[in-house]
């Protein structure tokens, strides 16, 4: 099984600042990368699929870049309804597996 | 629009068994796969099962293997989770999540979950 590591648990930044978020995966997933925002009680909500490709929708503010193990996803300017917990999944091997998230808090 | 509405969900004792259901409109159900992803409260998330647009092909997290059945009824739009031999650790908010179109195991939509707990 694919172990994907989220860095850091926790990241607090200013609105209107850019934040960075890391994962890393145990083995190559190539660039089969999800990230997914998730709000409390509600559902997860697909951000960057591809490693890079931005789902419908979504905002240009928000990037994604990598392949192979090391993928990062960049919100450039943080929006209020940007503080929402992050996670990435890996889609090239199965089982298909997450990373434990990290929460976008404001600082 | 895609709507993905789970229900079933309950609270129910170690050993016990229930009948998840999502039922799906908006898009051409039998053309895409569906999985069942699961979070435990206060967890992240967890894949469970997932299934092809035929109901032919199916695979399952080996923490679930043989204990959690996925169908679908692509006459019905609906797709579903059969959990048996349920555990303290099956705890959890299920989620129906739609695979993309050409068979990619990523998830484009989701529903907005149905709570099992497990206690006795």
């Amino acid at each position: 099984e694919i172990v994907m590591t989220q860095s850091p648990a926790t990241l607090s930044v200013s609105p209107g600042e850019r934040a960075t978020l890391s994962c890393r995966a145990s083995q190559s997933v190539s660039s089969n990368l999800a990230w997914y925002q998730q709000k409390p009680g509600q559902a997860p909500r697909l951000l960057i699929y591809g490693a890079s490709t931005r789902a419908t929708g979504i905002p240009a503010r928000f990037s994604g870049s990598g392949s192979g193990t090391g993928f990062t996803l960049t919100i450039s300017s943080l929006q209020s309804e940007d503080f929402a917990v992050y996670y990435c999944q890996q889609y090239n091997n199965w089982p298909y597996t997450f990373g434990q998230g990290t929460k976008l808090e404001i600082k | 629009e895609v709507q993905l509405v789970e229900s079933g969900g309950g609270s129910v004792q170690p050993g016990g068994s229930l009948r998840l259901s999502c039922a799906a409109s908006g898009f051409a159900f039998n053309s895409y796969a569906m999985s069942w992803v699961r979070q435990a409260p206060g967890r992240g998330l967890e894949w469970v099962s997932s299934i092809s647009g035929s109901g032919g092909g199916t695979n399952y997290a080996d923490s679930v293997k043989g204990r959690f059945t996925i169908s679908r009824d692509n006459s019905k739009t609906t797709l579903y989770l059969q959990v048996s031999s349920l555990r303290a650790e099956d705890t959890a908010v299920y989620y129906c999540a739609k695979h993309p179109y050409g068979g990619y195991n990523f998830f484009d939509s989701w529903g907005q979950g149905t709570l099992v707990t497990v206690s006795s």
